[in-house]
Order: C-alpha cells, then sequence, then structure tokens
C-alpha cells in the first residue's frame, strides 16, 4: 500500500532553515510528483509547491519563491522542502502528499513546525 | 493567481440530512477542481476530482457538480463521519494549485 512518512516535529527560531523529508513506499517513486501543502494553526490549507520525482522539475508558490527548496532522493524515495529564514508565520503542519500532478490522493501524516524565539 | 472561495463558512446540519457546499473560482477553471474532506488532526483525504468523478473508496452519498466557476459538493445523506471541514482545489491553472478557505460541516 502507499504510505508518505515524514520527519519529525521541529522548534526553529526565527531566521532559521527547516528541512522535512517524506519518505515514499508501496509504489514507483519516480511515477508520480509530491506536492506539499502546509496548515497554519486554525487555519485553511496552502499550496507550497510540486516536484516531479522523475525528473526533479519544481513549480514553487510565488510568495515562498527564494525561501522553499523541493528536491528528491531517487535512491531512497524521499522527497524533501526545505524552507529557509523563517518566520513566526510559517509556524503550520506541513504535509507531502501524492498524487497525479497535483491532486493529491495521498498523504503523509504531516510534520508539525514551530518557529518561536 | 486563481482565488477560490467557499460558501457558506459553516453549515449545521442534522444527520440524514442532505449538505450542499458551494465553490466558487474567480475564474474558469474549466473542470479541474477537487475536494477534499479533513477531519481535526487528520491530513485532508480526496473525495472527487476532475469536478465529479469519485476518488476511490469514497462513498457514493459523495457528489460534485459544475464547471467553470461554480461547483457544487452534495452529501445526500450526512452520517457521523462526514462531520468535517471540506476543501476545493482548482488544479487548471498552477502554480499556484489554490484551495478554497474550507466550509465547516457541524451537526445542528
Amino acid at each position: 500500500q502507499v504510505q508518505l512518512v515524514q520527519s519529525g516535529a521541529e522548534v526553529k527560531k526565527p531566521g532559521a532553515s527547516v528541512k522535512v523529508s517524506c519518505k515514499a513506499s508501496g509504489y514507483t517513486f519516480t511515477s508520480y510528483g509530491i506536492s506539499w501543502v502546509r496548515q497554519a494553526p486554525g487555519q485553511g490549507l496552502e499550496w507550497m509547491g510540486w516536484i516531479s520525482a522523475y525528473n526533479g522539475n519544481t513549480n514553487y508558490a510565488q510568495k515562498l519563491q527564494g525561501r522553499v527548496t523541493m528536491t528528491t532522493d531517487t535512491s531512497t524515495s524521499t522527497a524533501y522542502m526545505e524552507l529557509r529564514s523563517l518566520r513566526s508565520d510559517d509556524t503550520a503542519v506541513y504535509y507531502c502528499a501524492r498524487g497525479s500532478g497535483v491532486i493529491s490522493r495521498y498523504w503523509g501524516q504531516g510534520t508539525l513546525v514551530t518557529v518561536s524565539s | 493567481e486563481i482565488v477560490m472561495t467557499q460558501s457558506p463558512a459553516t453549515l449545521s446540519v442534522s444527520p440524514g440530512e442532505r449538505a450542499t457546499l458551494s465553490c466558487r473560482a474567480s475564474q474558469s477553471v474549466s473542470s479541474n477542481l477537487a475536494w477534499y474532506q479533513q477531519k481535526p488532526g487528520q491530513a485532508p483525504r480526496l473525495l472527487i476530482y476532475g469536478a465529479s468523478t469519485r476518488a476511490t473508496g469514497i462513498p457514493a452519498r459523495f457528489s460534485g457538480s459544475g464547471s467553470g466557476t461554480e461547483f457544487t459538493l452534495t452529501i445526500s445523506s450526512l452520517q457521523s463521519e462526514d462531520f468535517a471541514v471540506y476543501y476545493c482545489q482548482q488544479y487548471n491553472n498552477w502554480p499556484p494549485a489554490t484551495f478554497g478557505p474550507g466550509t465547516k460541516v457541524d451537526i445542528k
């Protein structure tokens, strides 16, 4: 069965960086892209970007351009999302998701990133 | 960027009743629209894609309709497990693949 297992919760100071991992299993990793979606406490879903696990092509939300980098490691079937220059409003649960294009059929369990001084 | 809006923000429904949720796009997204359900503390769950196609394993009481800028998610007879927040997402013109702000369906 398809599974996406994300790394554990992180606490970071403002200005720092965080890198969240998403290990995929149960399917051919390079056949699907991975989307990243975040959710601030008590708020809705925010689409952050998408990466092709086939060729590494990326598409990012404009508001995060320059601060976010999405990568994959096909040898370990793992996707990564790095967010730099963290601010308090980056505090959120970060989800990875697999689907067809950006339609997200399978989701990771979420990773809470807390930005606090 | 396409802006998605959803109404109402909260919908109070009794179990067994019908629920109708609306989603509107700021410009046409054709039929490239998905609906997700999210319960507290859980990841979202894909319900509908292509505006009207149920995802695998989704009960027939969930149905989607619409195209262009106006979309509807209907839950024909609400079950206790259906009380949740529902989000629409357009994927016609991305990035970004924008989500709506959500509709919370709670117990009347």
